[in-house]
């Protein structure tokens, strides 16, 4: 299995409280994403990183920041959390291998709710 | 706009037969494609992928099919085993650059003993 940990695993917290989710890769891939898994909606794309400082939105960012001062380590942040933010986080990696195509590898996921 | 459809939301089928889960796509853009596992509790685990060039990779049990004319793919486990009861996902990147997934909605698989 691909060393990637989430933390924390599950969490509480009451609407417009500031919340950061963090990921942790001892694989050194290149490429880090956050999605979230809603009922009815698979997964979808909040963020990704591409390399250290470098990031860019996905499909679902509005409300959520996302900081990578460190190849292993992805952080996610919800500024001011609300209950529509109330999901289950999943972090993924991929090494970005030159000439092919990669597969991501996914964390144990971080369930969080928001009261 | 839903890039990735699997219209079927849940499959039961015996032990022993043949598990087929069906993806749809719609932007001709996608050149790789991939099947994710999810058990509950867990992240998704993957499973076998097929770049655009190809029709067919086999891996064990676990073969996907696509269909570029038809914007169509399939997965056919054979033989189903209980083990195999979890949530499917159907995933389509572009290749190169940021290697960004969309996922299908999930089809949850039921193998019954």
């Amino acid at each position: 299995d691909a060393g990637i940990t989430q933390s924390p695993r599950h969490k509480v917290t009451e609407t417009g409280t500031p919340v950061t989710l963090r990921c942790h890769q001892t694989e050194n891939h290149r490429y880090m994403y956050w999605y979230r898994q809603d009922p009815g909606h698979g997964l979808r794309l909040i963020h990704y990183s591409y390399g250290v400082k470098d990031t860019d939105k996905g499909e679902v960012s509005d409300g959520y920041s996302v900081s990578r001062s460190k190849t292993e380590d992805f952080l996610l942040t919800l500024e001011s959390a609300t209950s529509s933010q109330t999901s289950v986080y999943f972090c993924a990696i991929s090494d970005g291998r030159a000439g092919g195509f990669s597969e991501q590898y996914f964390g144990p996921g971080t369930r969080l709710t928001v009261t | 706009d839903q890039q990735v459809k699997q219209n079927s939301p849940s499959l039961s089928v015996q032990e022993g037969r043949i598990s087929i889960l069906n993806c749809d796509y719609t932007n001709s853009m996608f050149d790789y494609f991939l099947w994710y596992k999810k058990y509950p509790a867990e992240g998704p685990t993957f499973l076998i992928s097929i770049s655009s060039i190809k029709d067919k990779n086999e891996d064990g049990r676990f073969t996907v099919f696509l269909n570029k004319s038809a914007k169509h793919l399939s997965l056919h486990i054979v033989p189903s085993q209980p083990g195999d009861s979890a949530v499917y996902f159907c995933a389509a990147s572009t290749q190169g650059g940021s290697e960004k997934l969309v996922f299908g909605k999930g089809t949850k698989l039921t193998v019954n003993p």
